[in-house]
């Protein structure tokens, strides 16, 4: 049974390009969250989606970045016209609901 | 006052030691509560999750909640030098669409 995947693993992307990061959850788990961890910080929170609905995007950019998780496929999260404090590390993770969350590997972004 | 408060360390202890990792808090409404170990450029692997409070074994590894004083640990017995990683908290409320808010996380230091 694999865990929740991610990918790719590393991107760069020149500023102003777009960033597409993917994540599939663990199998049968219809829950995702996105973080964003940088060096030296914890895990901050960007947004909540179950299948084909966003529950809590309180944590995300009001601008440039965006998520879905559609009926059929993985999530997506999407950063447009990506500036140098945009690198970091995204983590995915999965749950079935009210259950514990299992992170994938992570995606790490550079830009440069 | 941040949500979830943890010492980031470094915490460094000879091997054989037992370990004391701790996490604040201020918000009531979490009732579950979890301890992730993360290795560096790694995700977050979840070692143990609790429900309100109590404690909780799982081979060397032990999580205690009080939450009438909002503090909860994690004990390690007889560390190893493979247990050297960062030790993140994280805990969220009842509700089955509750996401988890974490602390900034715990460096461990075992040496041989």
């Amino acid at each position: 049974n694999a865990g929740v995947m991610q990918n790719p693993r590393h991107l760069v992307r020149r500023r102003g390009q777009e960033a597409r990061l993917r994540c599939s959850p663990m199998k049968g788990h219809s829950h995702v969250y996105w973080y964003r961890q940088l060096p030296e910080e914890g895990l901050k929170f960007m947004v909540y989606l179950q299948k084909e609905n966003i529950i809590d995007e309180s944590g995300m950019p009001k601008e440039r970045f965006s998520a879905e998780f559609p009926k059929e496929g993985p999530s997506i999260l999407r950063i447009q016209q990506v500036v140098r404090g945009d690198s970091a590390a995204y983590f995915c993770a999965s749950s079935s609901q009210g259950s514990e969350a299992f992170f994938g590997q992570g995606t790490r972004l550079t830009v440069v | 006052q941040k949500e979830v408060e943890q010492d980031p360390g470094p915490l460094s202890v000879p091997e054989g030691a037992i370990v004391s990792l701790n996490c604040t808090y201020s918000n009531s409404a979490f009732q579950y509560f979890m301890w992730y170990r993360q290795y560096s450029r790694k995700g977050p692997e979840l070692l143990m999750y609790t429900y309100s409070s109590g404690n909780k074994e799982d081979g060397r590894f032990t999580a205690q909640v009080d939450k009438s004083s909002k503090y909860i640990s994690l004990f390690i017995r007889d560390s190893q030098p493979s247990d050297s990683a960062t030790y993140l908290c994280a805990m969220r409320g009842n509700s089955g669409y509750s996401t988890l808010t974490f602390g900034k996380g715990t460096m461990l230091l075992v040496s041989p």
